[in-house]
């Protein structure tokens, strides 16, 4: 069963660098990567998107090997406010293109 | 640029009524997407839509829910005769294109409660 998966939760301090990566083995070979944040009772918030190699953005930085089965969002010193989950959005190619979001990492940012 | 609007924000209903998920995409967007996130789980596809064309609906269950954009208005989702496992959020996404090639952007969400 085709899926995309990533780790469940991280634990972060304030200033640090965090990297978390999303595995898509049956992803498209045409079709974005595209990475969300969502806070509790709200909408996912758009951070990053991505075909191949790096991009790089006021927030973020999203690195796809030349295979694309991955990718990791990269968020430079992280602060409270960063405490969130995280997701990978690709398509994936299931007999149909079906957009599938990753399972979700939350993101717990510590003093 | 108002953002994806989505009405109501919370939504009570109880079991055996009906539930109707209004989503007005962003100005200039036309393809729609319905999403549902049970609590404490993912987002889960159910639906992408053009104006007036329903593109894949893979994501749907096959009975009880229907989706809609009309060429003039918001897009509807409705779920016919709620059970207590409907209960979640909904949210709707718009994008200008294809969106597997546009971003996403993603309303505030309905939240549904059966009781």
């Amino acid at each position: 069963l085709a899926k995309t998966t990533q780790p469940i939760s991280m634990d972060s301090y304030e200033g640090q660098e965090v990297n978390i990566t999303c595995s898509h083995n049956n992803i498209a070979t045409n079709d974005y990567i595209t990475w969300y944040q969502q806070f509790p009772s709200q909408g996912p918030r758009f951070i990053i998107q991505g075909y191949k190699t790096k991009v790089t953005n006021e927030v973020a930085s999203l690195f796809i090997p030349a295979d694309r089965k991955s990718s990791t969002l990269s968020l430079p010193r992280v602060s409270l406010s960063d405490t969130a989950v995280y997701y990978c959005l690709v398509a994936l190619n299931t007999g149909f293109q079906k957009l599938v979001f990753g399972t979700g990492t939350r993101l717990l940012v510590s003093p | 640029n108002a953002g994806v609007m989505q009405n109501p924000r919370h939504l009570v209903r109880r079991r055996g009524q009906e539930a109707r998920l209004r989503c007005s995409p962003m100005k200039g967007h036309s393809h729609v997407y319905w999403y549902r996130q049970l609590p404490e789980e993912g987002l889960k596809f159910m639906v992408y839509l053009q104006k007036e064309n329903i593109i894949d609906e893979s994501g749907m269950p096959k009975e009880r829910f229907s989706a809609e954009f009309p060429k003039e208005g918001p897009s509807i989702l409705r779920i016919q005769q709620v059970v207590r496992g409907d209960s979640a959020a909904y949210f709707c996404a718009s994008s200008p294109g294809d969106s597997r090639k546009e971003t996403q952007y993603f309303g505030p969400g309905t939240r549904l409660l059966v009781l």
